[in-house]
């Protein structure tokens, strides 16, 4: 059973679009929710990260939307560029520093000149 | 700088091979992971350790093992690689313990492995 949903599973956009991948969990203990971007041949990195006790959160041209009562959550990438093609991970994990993420299957963004 | 550094990067290996892969972090991490990832799938955890002599197994099964003797050191072996143990493994490290600790993850730059 797959606990993190992500969709879409690819997005192609052109170059200042506003692409929004979208998250949805079952487990309503997850505390902690990051979402990570991986370009080819390289390992993910945080991008941004929320918790459950606010509704958004922006860092730059990336922002996190927070639905609790839905349980889903997504990220929206304003003025999009070349340079943010990559595949971006949504996440979930509850207890802290404790936890174990639970990734989603990945959204491969492609952003258009 | 955070650093997490995986060796080698690329390994072609007949079936029936021991092999390891290396680990290293120099944050001074106490939790370590290691993900499998398949091409263009998501991350798969096989294995954490909270700490030096800690291993555990993640929530997917894997034939690989691993130990910790030293904190900044997290190996990963296949004591018989076989055509199915084919994928890109990821290492990553993280803080661990106390309030107020992030659970940011940091990953080295995996090694993809092709076993024949």
């Amino acid at each position: 059973q797959q606990q993190v949903k992500q969709s879409p599973q690819s997005l192609i956009v052109q170059k200042g679009g506003i692409p929004i991948i979208n998250c949805a969990y079952e487990n309503t203990a997850f505390d902690y929710f990051p979402w990570y971007q991986q370009f080819p041949g390289k390992g993910p990195a945080l991008l941004i990260a929320i918790r459950p006790d606010v509704s958004e959160k922006k860092e730059g041209r990336f922002t996190i939307s927070f639905n609790k009562s839905a349980k889903q959550f997504s990220l929206h990438i304003m003025d999009s560029q070349p340079g943010d093609s990559a595949t971006y991970f949504c996440a979930a994990s509850y207890g802290g520093s404790q936890g174990n993420l639970i990734f989603g299957k990945g959204t491969k963004l492609s952003v258009k000149p | 700088e955070a650093d997490i550094y995986q060796t080698p990067r690329y390994l072609v290996i007949g079936t029936g091979k021991k092999i390891t892969l290396e680990c290293s972090q120099t944050m001074g991490h106490d939790k370590m992971y290691w993900y499998q990832q398949d091409p263009g799938m998501e991350l798969h955890l096989i294995h954490y350790s909270y700490g030096v002599n800690s291993t555990e197994k993640g929530d997917l099964s894997s034939e690989s093992t691993v130990s910790r003797i030293r904190t900044e050191h997290f190996p990963l072996t296949l004591e018989s690689a076989r055509p199915s143990h084919t994928s890109q493994y990821l290492c990553a490290s993280s803080e661990y313990g106390g309030s107020g600790k992030r659970n940011e993850q940091f990953f080295g730059p995996g090694t993809r492995l092709t076993v024949l």
